[in-house]
């Protein structure tokens, strides 16, 4: 299983965009980069995931380098909601591997 | 869709008691996990299962069993509860299909005292 790095916290003024950046030095060809965020201590939530392309959707958008050894997530508009910790994960192709969180980067929005 | 179940929310069990956590999801998923988190802690996978029959364990499975004969259900089994086990426990569901995300459910918060 790929590990990630992240920073442990990072602050964002409310309506301001929040960039997220995930190490993942030693991904290989066929796993795909997650996010999820974990608001208190609610069940983790999907927020987007991406193989080579930089992806969006309604919630963010996922900027992965060339190289697929690192990644940003970008957050555009930060809501005091937006508050939570945010993990990078890296999966196989088939689901069958372990989904492996680490540490995660606490993400505080202020007003 | 009630997407993942897990009951019950709440739970205090005294010190050598077992009980068993339940987990239901009914997306037909192939790939379920559970997950215990501690206060101020990542989750850490406990076991997990990529099929009806099939589990495997996790990064901390010590005082606990799970087994996997439906589809739907993978119940999480603690034999001999330990204050130890004191934690918040999450579990999850994807597809076996890559590229896509998996699903919690809202915990179970176990308190053993």
């Amino acid at each position: 299983d790929a590990k990630t790095t992240q920073p442990t916290s990072m602050d964002c003024a409310e309506g301001r965009a929040a960039n997220l950046p995930c190490n993942h030095s030693t991904i290989s060809g066929n796993e795909y980069v997650y996010w999820y965020r974990q608001i208190h201590s609610q069940g983790p939530q999907y927020i987007i995931h991406g193989l080579k392309n930089n992806e969006t959707n309604e919630m963010a958008s996922l900027i992965i380098t060339e190289d697929r050894k690192s990644s940003t997530l970008i957050l555009p508009h930060a809501t005091l909601r937006d508050t939570a910790v945010y993990y990078c994960i890296v999966r196989g192709t088939y689901n069958t591997d372990k989904l492996i969180f680490g540490t995660g980067t606490r993400l505080q929005v202020f007003p | 869709n009630a997407g993942v179940t897990q009951t019950p929310k709440f739970q205090v069990l005294k010190t050598g008691q077992s009980m068993t956590l339940q987990c239901a999801q009914d997306m037909n998923h192939e790939y379920m996990s559970w997950y215990r988190q501690d206060p101020g802690m990542g989750l850490r996978l406990i076991h997990y299962s990529v099929g009806a029959g099939i589990t495997d364990q996790g990064e901390v499975p010590n005082g606990y069993n799970v087994s996997r004969s439906t589809t739907e259900d993978f119940p999480l089994r603690l034999l001999s509860a330990a204050p130890s086990q004191t934690s918040v426990y999450f579990c999850a569901s994807s597809s076996r299909r890559g590229g896509t995300e998996a699903f919690f459910g809202q915990g179970t918060r176990l308190t053993v005292v």
